[in-house]
């Protein structure tokens, strides 16, 4: 499975935007790239996924390097929730009955939002 | 509201007494997973499960069982529990339809084993 590679821990301010790097440089053509994120005391929740093309959603915007050796989560403005462990995953295509193409789990980017 | 459930949340234990940590999940998902999450290793796969009856080992199942009899439940079974098993778990559950199978997890058991 290819590797990410996150930076332990970055600070932002509440309210600022937040730009999340991740590195995977080993990343094979039909590797999707997860982001994951987990508040305090609670289980991961999905933040946003995409293959080659950017991606938006509510919760937060994925940028693409063009040669999908590298990532960004960005987080458009931090607010206090927002600090949490963020998760950058590669995953060889979706699971299937016959495939546990499983989530492998890094140690992740810690946030931690100022007031 | 869409969710999976763990239960109990927190527990301690003492060596070799049987436990069983529950989850369930309603959103009819046919995937379910139990990781394990320790300090400076991130979440580790314990088993997994496809679907009813049908189960497998993850990366770490050792000294862990489980069962699939329903397809809304995943309990996890620790027979004879040591102290390495002190950890945080975390079950979670996915559609396999569709192309990203987002994973719902619980809330977490924080298990300690004296």
């Amino acid at each position: 499975d290819a590797k990410t590679t996150q930076p332990n821990s970055m600070e932002s301010n509440e309210e600022e935007p937040v730009h999340l790097p991740c590195n995977h440089s080993t990343i094979s053509g039909t590797d999707y790239i997860h982001w994951y994120r987990q508040l305090p005391s609670q289980g991961p929740e999905y933040v946003i996924h995409g293959l080659t093309s950017n991606v938006n959603n509510r919760m937060a915007s994925l940028a693409i390097a063009e040669d999908r050796k590298s990532s960004t989560l960005i987080l458009h403005r931090a607010t206090l929730r927002d600090a949490a462990v963020y998760y950058c995953i590669l995953r060889d295509g979706p699971l299937s009955a016959g495939n546990n193409r499983k989530l492998i789990w890094g140690l992740g980017t810690s946030l931690a939002v100022n007031p | 509201e869409a969710q999976v459930t763990q239960n109990p949340r927190y527990l301690i234990t003492v060596t070799g007494k049987k436990l069983t940590v529950t989850c369930s999940q309603n959103m009819n998902h046919e995937y379910m997973s139990w990781y394990r999450q320790d300090p400076g290793l991130g979440l580790r796969q314990i088993y997994y499960s496809m679907n009813v009856e049908v189960t497998d080992k993850g990366d770490v199942p050792e000294g862990y069982k489980v069962s699939r009899k329903e397809k809304r439940n995943f309990p996890l079974i620790l027979e004879s529990p040591s102290p390495n098993q002190t950890s945080l778990y975390f079950c979670a559950s996915s559609t396999l339809r569709g192309s990203y199978n987002e994973q719902f997890f619980g809330p977490g058991t924080r298990l300690t084993v004296l």
